[in-house]
């Protein structure tokens, strides 16, 4: 079965810093790979997503990630955060069993904090 | 109003009840899922419909139950609630038209925040 490793539980990064979370996976065969965010008290939304082809991938609000299937992972990343990216974040992977999705598993989540 | 709609959004109950959280679509999405957030755990996924006639447990599916009344309404109950169900739900939708990669681009409703006292 797979399984996603998000190591890092809180981040604090300065506004204007860089940031990186990390998200490693487990799963037999190419992954689909997301990142979703979930702001306080909202849904999750969609940052990017990884199908295949360039393993730099871009998405919504200044958000990359970059998929190294060497190390099975897919690290969410942003030059300069912004207060507005105080957030939880969840890395996923999708599998597709032959009959179709079986639903995204989801790693526990990294909570953003951001210091002014 | 909202793609993915979820009701009630806050309930509270006591252990013993028999609640009902209801999602509905207007996305023409034929796939549905029902996930359980609790801090520090994630998102796990509690049952999901690939159609009307096609319901399949998840990873965390004893003590719930689902019903797909229509293609755009999937709901999830407790039977009997206890208090370690006490956690936020989400409803997501998918779409397998758009083949195996748009089936696993899911759009989440709001989420109902339910607490068994």
């Amino acid at each position: 079965a797979q399984s996603v490793t998000q190591p890092d539980i809180h981040i604090t990064v300065s506004e204007g810093a860089s940031l990186e979370l990390r998200c490693n996976y487990s799963y037999g065969a190419t992954p689909y790979l997301f990142w979703y965010v979930q702001s306080p008290g909202q849904g999750l939304q969609l940052l990017l997503k990884y199908f295949s082809g360039d393993t730099l991938v871009q998405g919504i609000k200044g958000f990359e990630a970059e998929f190294k299937r060497s190390q099975s992972s897919f690290n969410l990343r942003k030059p300069s955060v912004h207060w507005s990216d105080a957030a939880e974040y969840f890395c996923a992977v999708g599998t597709y069993s032959g009959g179709g999705a079986d639903g995204l598993t989801f790693g526990k989540g990294t909570h953003l904090i951001i210091q002014p | 109003d909202a793609d993915v709609t979820q009701t009630p959004r806050n309930r509270i109950t006591k252990t013993g009840k028999r609640i009902m959280l209801e999602c509905s679509q207007t996305k023409g999405h034929d796939r549905m899922y029902w996930y359980r957030q609790d801090p520090g755990l994630g998102l796990r996924l509690i049952y999901y419909s690939f159609d009307v006639k096609d319901i399949n447990k998840g990873e965390i599916s004893d003590g719930y139950s689902v019903s797909r009344q229509a293609q755009a309404k999937f709901s999830l109950s407790l039977e009997s609630a206890i208090p370690n169900q006490t956690a936020l739900y989400f409803c997501a939708t998918s779409d397998k038209r758009q083949g195996a990669s748009g089936a696993n681009v899911l759009t989440f409703g709001a989420g109902s925040r339910l607490t068994v006292l």
